[in-house]
């Protein structure tokens, strides 16, 4: 079983940067897709992107329009999604999850809520 | 970008009886690239079947995953009480990746 964890609960304002964390084991992080996955409040899961390692990509959901970044440290096999300008409308719940789902892999973080508010 | 679309969006159903949800895709999911998710309230998604049929480690054997091409089915035969939630498919075949809709479940 691997454990996949997640940075805690974040409040901001609109405008305000912000980093989110997710920690999974080196061996998931070096041979899986990482995913994020955003669930706004009381809504569905929405894919945002996904971190290949086998063929170092990242490919991000058009719909974001560039608005998040995605990267992976695989020193501490740590996983970051990250806004540089944050609006309400960002207000969700992030998941990370750590998967290889041709295989039926897949470990989920606890998910993060970000409150953007003025 | 492929759409899913889950039907039904609500069931309501009693223990023991049998559910049927449905995810239609607005093209054809190669290589039975379709995963079916549990979710429920306050918990992170629970993966339950991957590829299209295959059930995930540790998901019991009522449910069932089935389908190929645009339209795939979970069934979950004998409803237990504790399988009220929301159950989302999703492909991972064609960027971006994309999930239906949701389907709530209720159990009576």
């Amino acid at each position: 079983e691997v454990q996949v964890v997640q940075s805690g609960a974040e409040v901001k304002k609109p405008g305000e940067s912000l980093r989110i964390s997710c920690q999974g084991s080196a061996h998931s992080f070096a041979n899986y897709w990482i995913t994020w996955v955003r669930q706004m409040p009381g809504k569905g899961l929405e894919w945002m992107g996904v971190v290949d390692p086998g063929v170092s990509r990242i490919t991000y959901n058009p719909s974001l329009q560039g608005r998040v970044i995605l990267s992976v440290d695989q020193s501490t096999s740590t996983a970051y999604l990250e806004w540089s300008s944050l609006r309400a409308s960002d207000t969700a719940i992030y998941y990370c999850t750590t998967n290889f789902l041709s295989a039926g892999v897949d470990y989920w973080g606890q998910g993060t809520l970000v409150t953007v508010s003025s | 970008e492929i759409v899913l679309t889950q039907s039904p969006d609500t069931l309501s159903l009693s223990p023991g009886e049998r559910a049927t949800v449905s995810c239609r895709a607005s093209q054809t999911i190669i290589q039975s690239s379709l995963a079916w998710f549990q979710q429920k309230p306050g918990q992170a998604p629970r993966l339950l079947i991957s590829p299209a049929s295959t059930r995930a480690t540790g998901i019991p054997d009522r449910f069932i995953g089935g389908g190929s091409g645009t339209v795939f089915t979970l069934t979950i035969t004998a409803l237990e009480p504790e399988d009220s939630a929301i159950y989302y498919c999703h492909q991972y075949v064609y960027y971006p990746h994309t999930f239906g809709q949701g389907t709530k479940l209720e159990i009576k």
